[in-house]
């Protein structure tokens, strides 16, 4: 089945340690997208990527970093400059450039101890 | 700058009864589509409808439909006949022509009472 897959489901991390959230898709879609989402709040967009080795800053980019290296995946690491980064996180993507909805994937939740 | 608002953090709906949840949205873009999701407590985002811009007639799919008001820039989401499973949270969105960006609301909890 096609889909969009995100691992870990959890993850815990020290203080000043960077992490990486895996984000594979075989949906044959080419923009990828990684938000953000704190409780009680709506989701606030981390960085985007619309083709292949290019991606641009969302709204909260600072702290954060991707790569997109191939077009099934679209990792995103979380560095030790992340000031407050325990949050859930959201891959998606969306098939082009003005139509579709986004797909989602289940969700990535990151709490630093 | 593109932005949604969603002004009902919380709403109540007595089982069996339609409900509308609220959005307005703000953007210079000429041509764009709204969105609305839902998020069960399970945290997955699921896709209910869509609306485009030009579209001459509202959306609908199934118990969900959108009322879309172009001059006053709002897109709300109707659901009919409220089922148990409908309590979530739901987020509008938006997309322009001129970007791959896809922001969101704050979201609205829908509590669905038996």
């Amino acid at each position: 089945d096609g889909g969009i897959t995100q691992s870990p489901k959890y993850l815990f991390r020290k203080e000043g340690q960077n992490v990486t959230l895996s984000c594979e898709q075989n949906l044959n879609h080419d923009a990828m997208y990684w938000y953000r989402q704190d409780p009680g709040q709506g989701l606030r967009l981390i960085y985007y990527s619309q083709i292949v080795n290019d991606f641009q800053k969302g709204d909260i980019a600072e702290g954060y970093s991707v790569s997109r290296e191939k077009k099934e995946s679209f990792p995103l690491t979380v560095t030790s400059a992340q000031k407050n980064p325990t949050a859930f996180y959201l891959c998606a993507s969306s098939f082009g450039v003005f139509t579709g909805e986004l797909f989602f994937g289940e969700g990535s939740r990151l709490t630093v101890l | 700058a593109q932005k949604i608002t969603q002004t009902q953090p919380g709403m109540f709906v007595q089982e069996k009864e339609a409900v509308t949840l609220d959005c307005t949205y703000d953007t210079s873009d000429p041509s764009y589509g709204l969105f609305w999701y839902k998020q069960p407590s399970s945290g997955e985002m699921i896709f209910l409808i869509y609306q485009g811009s030009y579209d001459q007639q509202n959306a609908t799919e199934g118990r969900y439909s959108l009322n879309f008001q172009k001059a006053r820039k709002s897109a709300n989401l109707v659901i009919s006949a409220s089922q148990l499973g409908d309590s979530a949270m739901y987020f509008c969105a938006m997309r322009g022509s001129e970007t791959y960006k896809y922001i969101f609301g704050t979201g609205t909890r829908l509590k669905v009472l038996a």
